[in-house]
C-alpha cells in the first residue's frame, strides 16, 4: 500500500523567510496530493492541492511542486507570518479506486516575529 | 459556510465502555470518512461511506469499532468496549469523492481511563 513520508518533523524560520516542507510517496499510482494545514485545537483544512499531470501549482505565497518520476513533493510558503504557524500534512492518494488519503506524519512550522 | 459538524467535542470513558460519536456532513457531499488521528501524527482512515455504503473499513478493528450511515447522511461510529489505547482524535470528513477536496470536521477527543 501506499506510504507518504515527511521531513522535516518540525521547521523554525523568522518571519519573512521562506519555508519548504518535503513528502515522498511509495505507490507510483497515487495522482492526487493535496496539503492540509492544522492550527492548534482546529480542524485541517486544505491549502492547496496538485495532480498528477501538473509539475507546479502556485497560490498566493503558497506552492506545491510535484516530481513523479521521483516520487516526491513539495510544500513551499513564501515571506512567511507568525499566522502560518500551525502543522502541516501533507497527504497522497492511495491507487485503490477510491483513492483514499494517505498522510504524513506532518510539520510543526513554527514563525519567529 | 457549510462546515461538517461533530458531537461530542469531547468524551471520556472508562475501559471497557461503549462510546459513540455522531457526524453530520455537508450537505450534498456523497462520501464520508471517519479518521482516527493521534497526537503527534497524520489523521488515519477508519472508514469511507459513499452514501450509506462502505467502501473501505480495511483499518477499522472491526471486533470493537462499527460505524453506519444509514439514510446516507449522518454517520455514527461506536466503540465497544474502548480500550486505553483508542485515545485519540476522531475526526469525521465529507467531500465530494475522489480527486476533491475532502472537508473535516472539529473532531471529536477521546479520552479513555
Amino acid at each position: 500500500g501506499e506510504n507518504v513520508e515527511q521531513h522535516p518533523s518540525t521547521l523554525s524560520v523568522q518571519e519573512g523567510d521562506s519555508a519548504v516542507i518535503k513528502c515522498t510517496y511509495s505507490d507510483s499510482a497515487s495522482n492526487y496530493f493535496p496539503w492540509y494545514k492544522q492550527e492548534l485545537g482546529k480542524r485541517p483544512q486544505l491549502i492547496i492541492d496538485i495532480r498528477s499531470n501538473v509539475g507546479e501549482k502556485k497560490d498566493q505565497r503558497i506552492a506545491v511542486t510535484l516530481n513523479k518520476t521521483a516520487k516526491h513533493f513539495s510544500l513551499h510558503i513564501t515571506e512567511t507570518q507568525p499566522e502560518d504557524s500551525a502543522v502541516y500534512f501533507c497527504a497522497a492518494s492511495s491507487g485503490g479506486s477510491q483513492g483514499n488519503l494517505i498522510f504524513g506524519k506532518g510539520t510543526k512550522l513554527s514563525v519567529k516575529p | 459556510e457549510a462546515e461538517v459538524a461533530q458531537s461530542p467535542r469531547y468524551k471520556i470513558t472508562e475501559k471497557s465502555q461503549a462510546v459513540a460519536f455522531w457526524c453530520d456532513p455537508i450537505s450534498g457531499h456523497a462520501t464520508l470518512y471517519w479518521y482516527r488521528q493521534i497526537l503527534g501524527q497524520g489523521p488515519e482512515l477508519l472508514v469511507q461511506f459513499q452514501d450509506e455504503s462502505v467502501v473501505d473499513d480495511s483499518q477499522l478493528p472491526k471486533d470493537r469499532f462499527s460505524a453506519e450511515r444509514l439514510k446516507g447522511v449522518d454517520s455514527t461510529l461506536k466503540i465497544q468496549p474502548a480500550e486505553l489505547g483508542d485515545s485519540a482524535m476522531y475526526l469525521c470528513a465529507s467531500g465530494l469523492g475522489f480527486g476533491n477536496e475532502q472537508f473535516f470536521g472539529p473532531g471529536t477527543r477521546l479520552t479513555v481511563l
